[in-house]
């Protein structure tokens, strides 16, 4: 079974808006609202940013949004700031045989 | 305070075994599925599987079932990942994560354990 497509990297300047990408199939991304997002610093254990597609947990920023459009899956930062340069993940429940599928990653620089 | 605390790296020779560990604390222990992400020197994230520290119930990821064994004790709370036989390719951190009580999403995270398998 083959990890969710993401850009292997975005980039952007502080201020400015990005938007990664998370691409499935009909048996994950677009069969369920059950897509997260997680955030990685280096060395770091990942970190929930999104969940259901476009909650966000108590605590993290108003700048991070998610969404889905068909076998797509989006996450928007707004606002860029030099501390949102980290890896960001897709994940999505992919059925009761895979269980959950991650996407590759996506680098975020920020310029 | 939720916290997920892993036991120490570890370096074990191809054929060994292991076992490492995550102890749960500041919840319910026995109310949420607990379970394993692995991730390799600069890549990226792949679910193991998860188990119910109820009944020991799994949902193994197809690429991890028969490579690995999850396991519980709930009586002092931690969950267990143990190989009967590394490769180096085990070589990885081991995160361990708590499920989202609804959803399938992971809301916390252990520091991660890595192991690293060479001769």
């Amino acid at each position: 079974q083959s990890a969710l497509t993401q850009p292997a990297s975005v980039s952007g300047s502080p201020g400015q808006s990005i938007t990664i990408s998370c691409t499935g199939t009909s048996s994950d991304v677009g069969s369920y609202n059950l897509v997260s997002w997680y955030q990685q610093h280096p060395g770091k254990a990942p970190k929930l940013i999104i969940y259901e597609g476009s909650q966000r947990p108590s605590g993290v920023s108003n700048r991070f949004s998610g969404s889905k459009s068909g076998n797509t899956a989006s996450l928007t930062i707004s606002g860029l700031q030099a501390e949102d340069e980290a890896d960001y993940y897709c994940c999505s429940y992919a059925g009761e045989t895979l269980y959950v599928m991650f996407g590759g990653g996506t680098k975020l620089t920020v310029l | 305070e939720v916290q997920l605390v892993q036991s120490g790296p570890e370096l074990k020779k191809p054929g060994e075994s292991l076992r490492i560990s995550c102890k749960g604390s500041g919840y319910s222990f026995p109310n949420y599925w607990i379970g394993w992400v692995r991730q390799k020197p600069g890549k990226g994230l792949e679910y193991m599987g998860i188990i119910w520290p109820g009944d020991s119930g799994t949902r193994y990821s197809p690429s991890f079932q028969g490579q690995v064994n999850m396991s519980v004790d709930k009586s002092i709370s931690t969950a267990y990942l143990q190989w009967s036989r590394l490769k180096a390719s085990d070589t990885a951190t081991y995160f361990c994560v708590r499920k989202y009580i609804n959803g399938w999403n992971f809301d916390y995270w252990g520091p991660g354990t890595l192991v690293i398998v060479s001769s």
